[in-house]
């Protein structure tokens, strides 16, 4: 089974509307989880990340994430779109010590003036 | 503060020839990896380093990917011979150590055409 599933590989929304993208896994130990963004032609950005301390969490660029263990996911979600938020974003899982961070397959965001 | 650094960040081969990649991780980083990431795809860890000694290599195609990183710091990831399915992004990327939950910094990564 995936460890990590993104639902819709590419998301298409207007400036100024919410941004919801979609995150599940699947972990027997607590995980950390964690959100990057990768633009055209770069690396991978760490967006945010959860290590417990907190369910919701709050990244960088308006985004933030909320961590619900009863539904085992994570979504990513920002208020209001920007056109420079178009980008690749990818959810990852690390499932504790003696596991490696895991990518999932990345959803592709869209934002239409 | 620097991060990490990679080169060349493009690379044109023939089938069968051979590539080499680069990577200096950010000061201080014991741990470096080498993530191979295929178009449409999320990145595939290819090897992990805990300074020079490696934690992990179970998803390296041994037959032709070679990879070290000598007294610790920089490393470097070989692909002989090239097939046409290695055509991806190479990212190397760092963390102070491989503890699980620590951020792990990626480089803008190596982009390699195999024709």
């Amino acid at each position: 089974a995936q460890s990590v599933t993104q639902l819709g590989s590419h998301v298409s929304v207007s400036e100024g509307a919410l941004v919801l993208l979609r995150c599940n896994y699947s972990s027997s130990v607590p995980p950390y989880l964690f959100w990057y963004v990768q633009y055209p032609n770069q690396g991978l950005q760490l967006l945010l990340k959860y290590t417990s301390a907190a369910t919701l969490v709050k990244g960088i660029n308006g985004f933030e994430a909320e961590f619900k263990k009863s539904e085992t996911s994570f979504h990513l979600t920002k208020p209001s779109a920007h056109m420079s938020d178009a980008a690749e974003y990818f959810c990852a899982v690390w499932r504790g010590s003696g596991d490696k961070l895991t990518f999932g397959t990345g959803t592709r965001l869209a934002v239409r003036p | 503060e620097a991060g990490v650094a990679q080169s060349p960040r493009y690379k044109i081969i023939e089938k069968r020839q051979s590539v080499a990649f680069w990577c200096n991780p950010i000061s201080g980083h014991a741990t470096l990896y080498w993530y191979q990431q295929i178009l449409g795809q999320g990145p595939k860890l290819l090897i992990q380093f805990q300074n020079n000694g490696v934690v992990d290599d179970s998803q390296l195609p041994k037959d032709r990917f070679s990879a070290e990183r000598l007294k610790g710091v920089d490393s470097t990831l070989k692909i002989q011979p090239a097939k046409l399915e290695d055509s991806a992004v190479y990212l190397c990327a760092s963390s102070l150590s491989g503890t699980a939950g620590n951020t792990i910094y990626f480089g803008e990564g190596s982009w390699l055409t195999v024709v």
